[in-house]
């Protein structure tokens, strides 16, 4: 089945710093590779997607690139303000299995 | 579309007391997941649905937990008799899926403690 390593937070950062949150996936397949964020006391939600290999997400100024030859999906942000401040799940999604499994989420935290 | 809908957001009950949480997922979409998320466990796939049939429930912890979807527009994740080591907050998930761009819709999560 699919499974997601992602790095152990908390990412503590000052506003304006550069971001990135390590996630690499095994998967079967040819998954489709997605990226939620979760605000405190809220639901996931999407934050950006890949579905093949050298896409590129962008959300927010977050990105991401599917690498398909390292199985990694890191997210990155140029320049990180408070509001981003959550926790971060990386997810793998094949079509044989249609279920989403998550990381274990990595907290972010921003400072001013 | 108002989303996912889960009730009751917040559930304080004794140990041995039967719990219901509900949910109503997005009108058209196909599948439907419940997760339960924890500090100690992060986020972690109980049960999921697709066309209100369960396709895989390995992740339903022990028998004092099940979960029903009699139609299309509602579910329940029961637990009887509740534990303490069963407070956390459960998650609903819908989505449509079969197409590999699909996003996964959460609702607000109902925040479960059992005392």
């Amino acid at each position: 089945g699919n499974s997601v390593t992602q790095m152990e937070g908390p990412v503590t950062l000052s506003e304006e710093a550069f971001l990135t949150i390590n996630c690499t996936y095994t998967a079967t397949g040819y998954p489709s590779l997605f990226w939620y964020v979760q605000y405190p006391g809220e639901g996931l939600q999407l934050l950006l997607k890949a579905t093949k290999a050298d896409d590129k997400g962008s959300n927010k100024g977050f990105e991401a690139t599917y690498r398909k030859e390292t199985t990694s999906f890191h997210l990155e942000k140029g320049s990180v303000q408070v509001s981003d401040s959550a926790v971060y799940f990386c997810a793998p999604l094949s079509y044989n299995t249609d279920k989403l499994i998550f990381g274990t989420g990595t907290r972010l935290q921003v400072f001013p | 579309d108002a989303g996912v809908i889960q009730s009751p957001r917040h559930e304080v009950t004794e140990m041995g007391q039967e719990v219901t949480l509900r949910c109503k997922p997005i009108s058209g979409h196909n599948s439907l997941f419940w997760y339960r998320q924890t500090m100690m466990r992060g986020l972690e796939l109980l049960i999921y649905f697709n066309n209100n049939v369960p396709i895989d429930d390995s992740g339903m912890p022990e028998d004092r937990f099940s979960a029903k979807m009699p139609n299309a527009s509602f579910s329940t994740l029961k637990i009887q008799p509740s534990e303490p080591r069963d407070s956390a907050v459960y998650f609903c998930a819908s989505s449509m899926v079969g197409n590999l761009n699909t996003e996964a819709f959460f609702g607000q999560g109902t925040r479960l403690t059992v005392v």
